[in-house]
């Protein structure tokens, strides 16, 4: 069965600071999709960054980008020049997609803190 | 557009009571699905829908039931609430996850169970 970990229940770093989120995921599968996860004190969830298994290159968005290592099962999120309205929960996710059956699993969520 | 919407916000329930969850997306999305959100852990799969008129389940289906008439309408069912279903409800949609496009959520259900 799949399943992701990530080991940071929680993290605070100073604004303008960088800082790294980790994911691993374990799966035997070999296409798949992985998800980051932003969900602030509102609660609304707001996707950060998206990422095909099948992709080598690392996707970027703005200031967040990933570093997937798909060997080491291992797809950790990077946010440069953090701001205070980074500040919230950090949730990542695996997706498997085949005929109609469909699977998603959650990791725990890493709790940002982005201190002024 | 008003994205997914989810009604109510908040609900208190008595044990054994029932109640629904509703969850309406103006999007034209195939795709819907409810989780729920406890802390210290995940959002969880309840139940999805890959169109209207099908229905499968998640991770977490026990004591929900679901059903999809319409592409816009997907509610959530608790039949017998018990005290283990208090938690956050989330409900989302998406074109397609084949394609993995983005998932869009709705603003959540918190619902307390005494």
């Amino acid at each position: 069965a799949q399943t992701v970990t990530q080991s940071q229940p929680e993290m605070s770093v100073q604004e303008a600071e960088t800082v790294t989120l980790s994911c691993t995921y374990d799966t035997s599968e070999n296409n798949y999709y992985l998800f980051w996860y932003k969900q602030p004190p509102s609660r609304q969830m707001i996707l950060v960054i998206r990422q095909e298994a099948y992709k080598q290159q690392n996707a970027t968005e703005n200031r967040f980008s990933v570093n997937f290592q798909k060997a080491a099962k291992s797809f950790s999120l990077k946010i440069s020049d953090s701001q205070l309205g980074d500040t919230a929960m950090y949730f990542c996710a695996f997706m498997k997609f085949e005929d109609s059956n469909y699977q998603l699993i959650w990791g725990a969520g890493t709790k940002l803190i982005i201190k002024p | 557009n008003a994205g997914v919407t989810q009604t109510p916000k908040f609900q208190v329930l008595k044990t054994g009571q029932s109640m629904t969850l509703q969850c309406a997306q103006d999007m034209n999305h195939e795709y819907m699905s409810w989780y729920r959100q406890d802390p210290g852990m995940g959002l969880r799969l309840i139940h999805y829908s890959v169109g209207a008129g099908i229905t499968d389940q998640g991770e977490v289906p026990n004591g929900y039931n679901v059903s999809r008439s319409t592409t816009e309408d997907f509610p959530l069912r608790l039949l017998s609430a018990a005290p283990s279903q208090t938690s956050v409800y989330f409900c989302a949609s998406s074109y397609s996850p084949a394609d993995s496009y983005e998932q869009y959520f709705g603003p959540g259900t918190r619902l307390t169970v005494t």
